[in-house]
């Protein structure tokens, strides 16, 4: 089946720098790629949606310039932290599709960040 | 604008018994309904869909869930759990749009299966 690979699991930053996070898909080229927040035990809040070969749509209140987003083909979004603050500390899920009717949604394992 | 409420936010159960994890949506128009299941440190799986059609809805694992419009519901069943079902789950609701990346999700249920 489809596989959305995101890439690092986790990683532990000093404050003040910018940590990149990759979502690739791995065997179906993806139109839409989603980026979401997830809090513990709480659930997914999407951050901001990301077509190929356009500026992403964020979220209200959402900071563009603190989360930047770049969806430069059709198999790989990234999503950077910059100037990360302990506040940032969270876990980050991306999603895709291949933007199709009913095509389904495949979600990356997420990225565990931690800022200290 | 569209709600997701799962009405349980943790459910115990012991080991082959049937469960339950219940969720309640509100939409102003039609709706694309989802349940996904959360392994710790993982992302979202699929566990199944209702888009139209049957409203009793079958899925992977042994899940399934029936979509019931006047009750506003979309409560997930499994008739006897596995230890390996322990996980946190999802309930999600789309418009219709082409995909579901824009879906409002729940709060999450915690199932946990006891021995």
């Amino acid at each position: 089946g489809a596989v959305v690979s995101q890439h690092p699991s986790w990683v532990i930053c000093k404050s003040g720098t910018s940590v990149k996070i990759e979502c690739r898909s791995l065997d179906f080229q993806a139109t839409t790629m989603f980026w979401y927040r997830q809090f513990p035990k709480q659930s997914l809040m999407l951050m901001a949606t990301s077509n190929e070969g356009s500026k992403a749509t964020y979220e209200q209140g959402v900071e563009k310039d603190k989360f930047l987003i770049n969806h430069a083909s059709l198999t790989l979004s990234t999503l950077t932290v910059t100037s990360a603050h302990p506040e940032d500390s969270s876990f980050y899920i991306c999603s895709a599709t291949a933007g199709t009717d009913n095509s389904p949604l495949h979600f990356g394992n997420g990225t565990r960040l931690t800022v200290t | 604008a569209q709600s997701v409420t799962q009405l349980d936010s943790q459910v115990p159960v012991f080991e082959e018994a049937p469960v339950e994890l219940r969720c309640n949506y509100s939409s102003s128009v039609s709706v694309y309904l989802f349940w996904y299941v959360q392994y710790p440190n993982q992302g979202l799986q699929l566990l199944l869909k209702y888009l139209s059609g049957s409203t009793l809805v079958k899925g992977i694992n042994g899940f399934e869930a029936e979509f019931n419009k006047s009750q506003t519901s979309f409560h997930l069943r499994k008739p006897s759990v596995h230890i390996s079902d322990t996980a946190e789950y999802f309930c999600a609701v789309s418009d219709r749009e082409p995909n579901a990346g824009k879906s409002t999700f729940g709060d999450g249920t915690t199932l946990t299966v006891k021995p």
